[in-house]
């Protein structure tokens, strides 16, 4: 089992929906959690950056986090066609630097 | 400020060659990361360089290796290229260790016939 699961999708939905991005893990240890955006022959980029539990919000994006469940969401709201993306989360524990990385959520916004 | 650059951008070679890959990080950053990335595998972290020395190693075969210079610029080489090497490679830049923030070049696509 991989330490962090995320579902590679495609996700497709409307213009203007929410979009809910999820991803699980197994290792209680992950206190650093980021969401980055991949756009085709691109690098990735990141997006948000949360610490532990809680909420993040940064204009139509919210990052949120659940220690308890071991699950993070990233929230699109008002989706456009410029958020087709792969957006990916990554996330490591304490003194470890290494990013775990989940495998990508291909996202497709539709006009 | 320029952001990382990475070359070549498309690389095809045979199996059992070998390649070199060059990354260039934004000025002033010292730290130097590797990734592959597979549409199966998501992002694999292969080995993150620091002032020159590596700080973090990832699973892959001692096939792989890399170096950083004193410019902090950094190469990778893989050696005696298997089908499955096939992949984007993507080099991420950071101004320091640690630090999560990382700022990725746009990859170099290799392909191994």
């Amino acid at each position: 089992q991989k330490e962090v699961e995320q579902d590679p999708g495609p996700l497709s939905v409307p213009e203007g929906a929410i979009v809910s991005l999820n991803c699980t893990y197994s290792n209680s240890a992950f206190q650093y959690f980021m969401w980055y955006r991949q756009y085709s022959r691109k690098g990735p980029e990141l997006l948000m950056y949360t610490y532990s539990s809680g909420n993040k919000e940064d204009g139509r994006f919210t990052a949120q986090v659940d220690k308890s469940s071991k699950y993070i969401s990233l929230f699109i709201r008002d989706s456009q066609p410029s958020d087709s993306a792969t957006y990916l989360c990554a996330m490591r524990g304490g003194s470890n630097y290494q990013l775990i990385w989940g495998a990508g959520t291909k996202l497709i916004i539709k006009p | 400020k320029a952001g990382v650059t990475q070359t070549p951008r498309y690389l095809i070679k045979t199996r059992g060659q070998q390649v070199t890959l060059s990354c260039s990080p934004i000025s002033g950053h010292r730290s130097v990361s590797w990734y592959q990335q597979t549409p199966g595998q998501g992002l694999q972290f292969l080995f993150e360089y620091f002032s020159e020395t590596q700080r973090n190693k990832g699973n892959f075969p001692g096939r792989f290796s890399g170096r950083q210079f004193s410019n902090s610029r950094s190469e990778m080489n893989v050696s005696t290229l298997e089908l499955g090497d096939s992949a984007l490679y993507l080099c991420a830049s950071s101004p320091r260790d640690g630090t999560d923030t990382q700022y990725f070049g746009p990859g170099t696509r290799l392909t191994v016939l």
